[in-house]
């Protein structure tokens, strides 16, 4: 069964602040892995998208990084703002054939304090 | 559109009641999904759909759900007889296809039985 994993689940951390969020995969027949960003009450918003034959991609102060043979992505974030308090998402397409390939992680939920 | 479109953003039914979700995905986008969000949980999936057929309906609660895709474009989840434990929010992504190009979401429909 596939399944994606973030940790951790919440994280607080001063403004300023470097931060790293984690996700693991299980099937390594990954295609691609998407990063999403919601804010309470709202949907999602698409951060990073990288392929698997991409090692990463950035996108200003976001650089996301995939490692299919660890079954690992991170999401780094550098120069952390209050405003990029909200919950991140990790999602993996592969052809397993179950929830139409896509698997969602449950996210970590980020809080920069000023 | 520009977007994926959810209408409407919020609905108060009574419980009993029938209701129908709309979602309007980015034209010319083949695959389409829809998924669940109770408070403070992680996406479940209900049921996705390729052009307008549905591979994999796995995730539809009970047969109170259900959905159709017409002309390869709309899509309308419907939930028969509420309850109030369907109470949540309910999005929509679509993608150019399924093995692509990352997906976008809506903004969700908050539904809320009474």
């Amino acid at each position: 069964k596939q399944e994606v994993t973030q940790i951790p689940a919440a994280l607080s951390v001063p403004e300023g602040e470097n931060l790293v969020l984690n996700c693991s995969f299980t099937d390594s027949a990954i295609y691609n892995l998407q990063w999403f960003r919601q804010d309470p009450g709202k949907g999602l918003t698409s951060l990073l998208l990288i392929q698997s034959s991409q090692r990463e991609q950035t996108s200003g102060r976001l650089n996301a990084s995939l490692d299919k043979s660890s079954g690992r992505s991170t999401l780094y974030i550098a120069a952390s703002q209050p405003g990029d308090s909200a919950t991140y998402l990790c999602a993996d397409f592969n052809y397993g054939g179950s929830q139409g390939n896509l698997i969602f992680g449950k996210g970590t939920k980020l809080s920069v304090k000023p | 559109g520009a977007g994926v479109s959810q209408s409407p953003s919020n609905k108060v039914t009574e419980k009993g009641k029938d209701v129908e979700l709309r979602c309007d995905p980015i034209s010319g986008h083949t695959a389409l999904y829809w998924y669940r969000q109770s408070l403070g949980q992680g996406l479940e999936f209900l049921i996705y759909f390729q052009g307008n057929s549905a591979p994999d309906k796995s995730g539809l609660p009970s047969d109170r759900f259900s959905a159709e895709r017409t002309g390869g474009s709309v899509s309308t989840l419907t939930i028969q007889r509420t309850q109030q434990e369907d109470s949540a929010v309910y999005l929509c992504a679509s993608s150019p296809g399924q093995w692509s190009y990352g997906y976008t979401f809506g903004s969700g429909t908050r539904l809320t039985v009474v």
